[in-house]
């Protein structure tokens, strides 16, 4: 089974507006960590975003919001007042045993190819 | 520049040739790790180290692949006797120990 399911290959956005990009998982770890990651056509990774399965808040960074909803077991990506330089691939990415000393390993989607227009 | 960084940045060699990856990590981070993406898909994890102690390999890591951080440093990744099924972006990235991953910009083997 999939452990990481991103269901949109593509999505388009107008600039200036927010966008949710979907991410799902699986795990029967109770201690797990959420990660988005953005990968430009240059091809590097770049960290955007992490999420505990302990915490209580939803991540924040900038323009960045995880909508976690850990009973649905899903982790979506919000991009708020898109901008050009936000067209890139992006991965969704768990590392599962956080608590547990076996957090190390991240387990990725297949990404969401982002396109944001004028 | 204090990032993750990978040479050579691209490979080409041909089928049955050796192939040497290098990854310099952010100097203070001790957890070091190596990934391959192929087109279309997400990274998946080949192997890790923390300090020069490598503490975890993948199944994918068959015996034609061997890593190594002597000293907990840079980390080499060998491919021996390539096979067009390792054409593939390798991502090398390091962290403090559980903190987050930060990524170099991969090497790119194709082979022929």
């Amino acid at each position: 089974a999939q452990k990481i399911t991103q269901t949109q290959p593509g999505m388009f956005v107008q600039e200036k507006e927010a966008v949710t990009l979907d991410c799902t998982y699986d795990t029967s770890d109770q201690s797990y960590g959420l990660f988005w990651y953005k990968q430009p056509s240059s091809g590097e990774m770049i960290f955007l975003i992490y999420q505990g399965s302990y915490d209580e808040q939803n991540a924040t960074e900038g323009r960045y919001s995880l909508n976690f909803q850990k009973a649905r077991k899903s982790a979506n990506l919000v991009i708020s007042a898109s901008q050009l330089g936000d067209s890139a691939m992006y991965f969704c990415a768990m590392r599962e045993g956080e608590l547990t000393g076996g957090g190390n390993k991240l387990t990725f989607g297949t990404g969401t190819q982002l396109k944001v227009e004028l | 520049d204090t990032g993750v960084s990978q040479n050579p940045r691209h490979k080409i060699t041909k089928r049955g040739q050796n192939v040497t990856f290098r990854c310099d990590p952010i100097s203070e981070h001790n957890r070091l790790y190596w990934y391959r993406q192929t087109l279309g898909q997400g990274p998946e994890f080949l192997t890790y180290f923390q300090n020069e102690a490598q503490l975890e390999k993948s199944r994918l890591l068959s015996d034609r692949f061997s890593a190594e951080r002597p000293k907990g440093s840079f980390s080499t990744l060998e491919i021996q006797r390539t096979e067009q099924g390792d054409s593939a972006m390798y991502l090398c990235a390091s962290s403090f120990r559980s903190d987050e991953q930060y990524f170099g910009p991969g090497t790119r083997l194709t082979v022929t």
